[in-house]
């Protein structure tokens, strides 16, 4: 089935400890995006690429990093957690940043950091 | 600063039609976007606006006006499934999306 898949769904994690979550499309989508949501806080962009090869940073980058080795793998990577980290985050892609581009969702890693 | 007002939550009978509202203050604009959000899942791509009137697509309607920094969403004839959040979201001059908190729609029988 066509679409984006995240791993791991949920997870806790202890503060200071690193954690990758996994971001995998199969529409050959050019561009890609990892977003954060808070509750009563809209979605918050924190990395984004264009393009293989390529990453730009969002809103709130602090904290992670993300990389693009290939055109469908997009990690985002918390080097050490911190609580202030503890949230749903959504892997998302799009055809080409920009326009009318629609952007599909992965179904989200719900993390918490204590 | 970038600005997405949306009312938090809103509730309406089965049957009905309601109209979410949304205002914005960005810097620039691309378009905006409305997307659909059942709990603990994953928002899907409702309609996209960049010129201003209405869109129409079923049930759902999206209408514009750029001079006054405004959307809606119009839902008709509500079934329980619509129970979501909806959220609004703008392109701005970046091509980056700012997103409102989201509407929180109960519908009820």
């Amino acid at each position: 089935i066509a679409g984006i898949t995240q791993a791991p769904t949920s997870q806790i994690l202890a503060a200071g400890r690193r954690m990758t979550l996994r971001c995998t499309q199969d529409m050959r989508h050019n561009a890609m995006y990892w977003y954060r949501q808070d509750l009563g806080l809209g979605l918050r962009l924190i990395h984004y690429s264009n393009t293989a090869g390529t990453t730009g940073k969002g809103e709130v980058p602090d904290g992670y990093s993300v990389s693009r080795a290939n055109t469908d793998d997009f990690p985002l990577t918390l080097a050490s957690a911190v609580p202030s980290q503890t949230s749903v985050y959504f892997c998302a892609s799009s055809e080409k940043r920009g326009g009318t581009d629609t952007q599909y969702f992965g179904p989200g890693t719900r993390l918490t950091v204590l | 600063g970038q600005n997405i007002d949306q009312p938090t939550e809103m509730t309406a009978t089965e049957g009905a039609i309601v109209q979410i509202n949304c205002t914005y203050q960005t810097s620039g604009f691309n378009g905006l976007f409305w997307y659909q959000q059942h709990a603990g899942e994953a928002p899907t791509f409702l309609s996209y606006n960049v010129l201003d009137g209405l869109e129409e697509k079923g049930r759902f309607s999206s209408f514009l006006s750029r001079s006054k920094g405004y959307s809606y969403l119009l839902l008709k004839e509500l079934q329980m499934k619509d129970s979501a959040s909806y959220l609004c979201a703008v392109m701005d001059s970046n091509y980056q999306l700012i997103w409102g908190a989201g509407t929180k729609l109960i519908i009820k029988p």
